[in-house]
């Protein structure tokens, strides 16, 4: 099985600053990965899928960069609505592993 | 729009059996792999399982494999989590989610339905 890993596993972050979050698989996933947003009590939304492709409707101040297995999330100017939980996820062999998260706290 | 509707969460004892069902709506259903993922209380994401857009493959993490079953039925528009003997630690949020491909493979997840809850405790 393919292991995640995420680093930080929490942060505090003050508004405006750039944000970046590590995902790191256990063997290659190719660009086999998505990152999640999850906001406390609801629905994960996806971010960006394929490593890079940001999804329609997130703002652009979201990036995703990375190939085999180490990936990056950034953030670029941080806004309050962007405290929530965030998983990386692999989709390139079962079972479908998603990373641990980390916790982004807005000051 | 797109909706996903889970039903079917419960309080079961240890040892028990549940069925989770999920009306899909909005969508060609049978042009997409789904899935189930879990959420423990306060805990991460775990993926429970996928099956292809026909239902011809069917995948699951080792700890899960014979104790829970994926189905669907395109004519109905609907998923399925059949759950045979329940753990305590099976007591998750569970969350039926689209794919954006066929096969579920090099692909992600686009929608989640709201999820059920179920709680294993005797």
């Amino acid at each position: 099985d393919i292991q995640m890993t995420q680093s930080p596993s929490s942060l505090s972050a003050s508004v405006g600053d750039r944000v970046t979050i590590t995902c790191r698989a256990s063997q290659t996933v190719s660009t086999s990965l998505n990152w999640f947003q999850q906001k406390p009590g609801k629905v994960p939304n996806l971010l960006i899928s394929g490593a890079s492709t940001l999804q329609s409707g997130v703002p652009s101040r979201f990036g995703g960069s990375g190939s085999g297995t180490d990936f990056t999330l950034t953030i670029s100017s941080l806004q309050p609505e962007d405290s929530a939980t965030y998983y990386c996820q692999q989709s390139y062999s079962s079972p479908f592993t998603f990373g641990p998260g980390t916790k982004l706290d807005v000051k | 729009d797109v909706q996903l509707v889970e039903s079917g969460g419960a309080v079961v004892p240890p040892g028990g059996s549940l069925r989770l069902s999920c009306a899909a709506s909005g969508f060609t259903f049978d042009n997409f792999a789904m899935h189930w993922v879990r959420q423990a209380p306060g805990k991460g994401l775990e993926w429970v399982s996928l099956i292809s857009w026909d239902g011809g493959s069917t995948y699951s993490p080792d700890s899960m494999k014979g104790r829970f079953t994926i189905s669907r039925d395109n004519n109905k528009h609907s998923l399925y989590l059949q759950m045979n003997s329940l753990r305590v630690e099976d007591t998750a949020v569970y969350y039926c989610v689209k794919d954006f491909g066929r096969i579920g493979y090099y692909s992600y997840m686009d929608v989640w339905g709201k999820g059920t809850t179920v709680t294993v405790s005797s």
